[in-house]
């Protein structure tokens, strides 16, 4: 079956220091793979979206890479602020022809001063 | 980005009634919604597709008679739960479709007593 794993429940960091969440998959073929923010008690927020033929994406302080000989994902955020503590949800397209999202479980990020 | 809204933000009904949540699609036309369900601590799971004019789409395992849904119009989507019983409190997510990524309501935190 279908699965996609984010294999830290919770992080904690120093603000400051780079965060970085991974995501991994089995049993899908991505054609491109989504980050979501998602705040305690609200809906998730698009963060960005990488292809696979796409080694890297960058926008502002986050960073992802996407391996799909590994099958795996990584999420960054450089220069981390208590402000980016929240969970971080990896999704791949079921069909990938735009159709629902598959999410995994996330990853709590906490971000201290 | 695209804004979504969700109607109620949260609400508490007895067991036995019917609850209806309105999602909106604020500054686009949304053909397709998606509406997801999300437990404590859990991952959001998909529960039906929603497509204007046309039938829902249910995923395996969701009760198409429990989760009527409606879309009426390019920019309004309702999920309505039908004879709801605690096991169906949970925080209920609409979201709308852009290109590739999905654009999410803030949710409806729905209790049943």
């Amino acid at each position: 079956s279908q699965k996609i794993e984010q294999n830290s429940e919770a992080l904690n960091i120093q603000e400051g220091k780079t965060a970085t969440l991974t995501c991994n998959y089995t049993n899908y073929s991505p054609a491109y793979l989504q980050w979501y923010r998602q705040d305690p008690g609200r809906g998730p927020v698009f963060l960005l979206l990488i292809r696979e033929n796409e080694k890297e994406k960058r926008k502002e302080r986050l960073k992802v890479t996407f391996d799909t000989t590994l099958k795996q994902s990584l999420f960054h955020i450089t220069a981390s602020q208590p402000a980016d503590s929240a969970t971080y949800l990896c999704a791949l397209d079921i069909t990938n022809s735009g159709y629902a999202l598959n999410f995994g479980k996330g990853t709590s990020l906490l971000v201290t001063p | 980005g695209a804004v979504v809204s969700q109607h109620p933000s949260w609400v508490i009904c007895k067991s036995g009634t019917s609850v209806k949540i309105e999602c909106r699609s604020l500054d686009f036309q949304a053909t397709t919604m998606f509406w997801y369900r999300q437990f404590p601590k859990q991952s959001l799971m998909l529960m039906a597709t929603s497509n204007e004019g046309s039938k829902a789409t249910y995923e395996q395992g969701v009760e198409k008679d429990k989760f009527l849904i409606n879309h009426a119009s390019l920019t309004l989507s309702t999920l309505t739960v039908t004879s709801a019983h605690p096991e169906d409190s949970s925080f209920y997510i609409c979201s709308a479709r852009g290109s590739y990524e999905q654009y999410f309501g803030p949710g409806t935190r729905l209790t049943v007593t």
